[in-house]
């Protein structure tokens, strides 16, 4: 079946402009997470929205990010008045929601953000 | 604070030997702890997870043992390929569905 899809793949903006970054998870998996990756860095937790809970926003690292998850399935992060700090690699998973945890996660290949 | 250590030096073996990679944690008791791969310009991909009641776990080529009285995991690739030449990264999460990861170790596997 199809895995999770990003769009998208890469955007190049200018410094203050806004972005939307979509994800489209697993169909049936309850939990989505976005994550950001810098160049030759690990994975940046951002935040984690699981089922028709309130979002786990502890990883937004300002203000400008939010994200959104509409019928519990698309996701789209919006980061405002982009900075070039902003630039990386921001990558969404999705998983099933197992209670106990331990749900591995499947990721999609990301978007490559520019901002110049 | 909590910390996952992986060796940010990339591995370098040749083919056909035995990979280890080590992943160190401190101020964490996970219930779970997985191991990724990533290959340049693509998301990680799920190899193996290990329970902290399981001292060991295997997948083909792949070995995983965890041990919480050391807070330590080591990941084994057995009869190493340049195919597995990637970033693997492990990642704990405790009980939630939540990871955290470490921040990767470079193999290259050399014919």
């Amino acid at each position: 079946g199809a895995g999770v899809s990003q769009s998208p793949s890469n955007k190049v903006t200018e410094k203050g402009k806004d972005v939307e970054l979509r994800c489209d998870p697993i169909s049936g998996h309850t939990a989505l997470y976005w994550y950001r990756q810098s160049l030759g860095q690990g994975l940046e937790f951002l935040i984690y929205f699981q089922g028709n809970s309130a979002p786990d926003k502890s990883g937004l690292p300002s203000d400008r990010f939010s994200a959104e998850r509409t019928g519990g399935s698309v996701s789209t992060l919006t980061i405002q008045r982009t900075q070039q700090e902003d630039s990386a690699v921001y990558l969404c998973a999705s998983s099933l929601a197992r209670a106990g945890g331990g749900s591995e996660q499947y990721f999609g290949p990301g978007t490559r953000l520019t901002v110049t | 604070s909590q910390k996952i250590e992986q060796n940010s030096e990339a591995l370098n073996i040749q083919e056909g030997k035995t990979a280890t990679l080590t992943c160190n944690y401190t101020n964490y008791s996970p219930a779970y702890l997985q191991w990724y791969r990533q290959d340049p310009g693509r998301g990680p991909v799920f190899l193996l997870l290990i329970r902290e009641n399981e001292k060991e776990k295997r997948k083909e080529r792949l070995k995983v043992t965890f041990d919480t009285t050391l807070k330590q995991s080591l990941f084994h690739i057995t009869a190493s390929q340049p195919a597995d030449s990637a970033t693997y990264l492990c990642a704990l999460n405790n009980a939630g569905n939540m990871l955290t990861f470490g921040g990767g170790t470079r193999l290259m596997v050399k014919p």
